[in-house]
């Protein structure tokens, strides 16, 4: 069975440090793969999505990246962390969007 | 484009009581319909969804959905909740070319003993 893992669970990072997120997924091949975000008192917000390795999609404009290195890996990066980044983020996979999403389990970015 | 609305942002309910938690969307083309449920500090974990067929949708822990095309909803249902069903719930679209995946807002539910 398909599996994803995201880490770390928490981060505490002071403002205009550098951030790296992972995400991995196990048990299938040649995933899509996203980053959302959610921030207090608002919804989810897609972030970037990647359809195979080195191809990356931004949906908004703002401070962090995306990379996929390998075929099941996605990084969320940041040169300089701002307050604004401080949030909730979910990495998710799909074989097609008409069947929804896997997320992993989140990771609380609290940027001080 | 989609569009989803959930009108109630907060929902309190108490133990052993049923609730419905509304879901309306827009579109323009056919639509696949979905309901996740997030727990505090948790990933979204999907419940239910709709693609075609039976417009009555079963999913876990006794939720069900219905789809109605004529009032353009996907009203989420449990006849009985439990404090432990107490958490976020979004509402969700995609559109039948998988182009475009909309959120809705989400609905947070309370259960009360």
């Amino acid at each position: 069975s398909q599996t994803i893992h995201q880490w770390p669970a928490t981060l505490v990072q002071p403002v205009g440090s550098p951030l790296s997120l992972e995400c991995t997924v196990e048990g299938t091949s040649n995933p899509n793969l996203y980053w959302y975000r959610q921030a207090a008192g608002r919804g989810l917000q897609l972030l970037f999505y990647s359809i195979g390795i080195g191809q990356i999609s931004s949906e908004v404009p703002q401070n962090l990246s995306a990379s996929r290195p390998q075929d099941r890996q996605f990084i969320l990066s940041s040169k300089k962390l701002l307050l604004s980044d401080s949030g909730f983020y979910l990495c998710a996979w799909n074989r097609d969007r008409i069947y929804g999403y896997t997320f992993g389990s989140g990771t609380r970015l609290t940027v001080v | 484009a989609q569009s989803v609305t959930q009108l109630d942002s907060q929902v309190p309910v108490f133990e052993e009581a049923p609730v419905e938690l509304r879901c309306n969307y827009s579109s323009s083309v056919s639509v696949y319909l979905f309901w996740y449920v997030q727990y505090p500090n948790q990933g979204l974990q999907l419940l239910l969804k709709y693609l075609s067929g039976s417009t009555l949708v079963k999913g876990i822990n006794g939720f069900e959905a219905e789809f109605n095309k004529s009032q353009t909803s996907f009203h989420l249902r449990k006849p009985s909740v439990h404090i432990s069903d107490t958490a976020e719930y979004f509402c969700a679209v995609s559109d039948n070319y998988g182009q475009n995946f909309v959120f809705g807002p989400g609905t947070r539910l309370s259960v009360l003993p």
